[in-house]
């Protein structure tokens, strides 16, 4: 089993819609979870994180965080042909000292 | 958010020269910084972890003799790659780890393109 995994897509949804995306890690240890975007040939920028369970919310983005299921995803409001990207889920590790694992990346089209 | 930059964005070399790549990160303290490499259309991949003041600790597989890597102060990590060839063509990207107010944050700089004649 991975440490974190994620379907690698592509997710494609149309302009205006919900995109859900999807990760669950290994550790129950981890204590924090962050998305990342990354564009076709740019590095990953960072979009949230969250540390508590429940609901995170930044303008159209929300993280969600299911620390008994070992779950965390990402919501995209609205979605727009500019969110067309690959999104990174990590999980920060204490165990063995401190170690960010990335998942593989979704893949999102958002169709006009 | 904390930013981290990268020179320089891209590089051309010809095989067997040296290249070294530097991190910074500019608005914050990194004791660690870490590499990555990144081939066209797959993930990133964890090359190195830089801390301040000590050797770099290398992932599996990857040659520290070929990849060497400095972190002499907070907020700088160099990697050099020596007597590069083709197959180290790719994209090098850093990324930072910013501790304070709380959170544990890595971010990442803009990378760096190589390209190996």
């Amino acid at each position: 089993q991975k440490e974190v995994e994620q379907n690698s897509g592509p997710l494609s949804v149309p302009e205006g819609a919900i995109a859900s995306l999807n990760c669950t890690y290994s550790d129950r240890g981890s204590q924090s979870f962050f998305w990342y975007r990354q564009y076709s040939g740019k590095s990953p920028e960072l979009i949230m994180f969250i540390y508590s369970n429940g609901d995170k919310e930044d303008g159209r983005f929300t993280a969600q965080l299911n620390k008994a299921s070992q779950y965390v995803s990402l919501l995209i409001r609205d979605s727009q042909p500019s969110d067309s990207a690959t999104y990174l889920c990590a999980v920060n590790s204490r165990a063995g000292g401190f170690k960010t694992i990335f998942g593989a990346g979704t893949r999102l089209f958002v169709k006009a | 958010g904390a930013v981290v930059s990268q020179h320089p964005s891209w590089v051309i070399c010809k095989s067997g020269t040296s290249v070294k790549i530097e991190c910074r990160s500019l608005d914050f303290q990194a004791t660690t910084m870490f590499w990555y490499r990144q081939f066209p259309k797959q993930s990133l991949m964890l090359m190195a972890t830089s801390n301040e003041g000590s050797k770099a600790t290398y992932e599996q597989g990857v040659e520290k003799d070929k990849f060497l890597i400095n972190h002499a102060s907070l907020t700088l990590s160099t990697l050099t790659v020596t007597s590069a060839h083709p197959e180290d063509s790719s994209f090098y990207i850093c990324s930072a780890r910013d501790r304070l107010g709380g959170t544990d944050t890595q971010y990442f700089g803009p990378g760096t393109r190589l390209t190996v004649l």
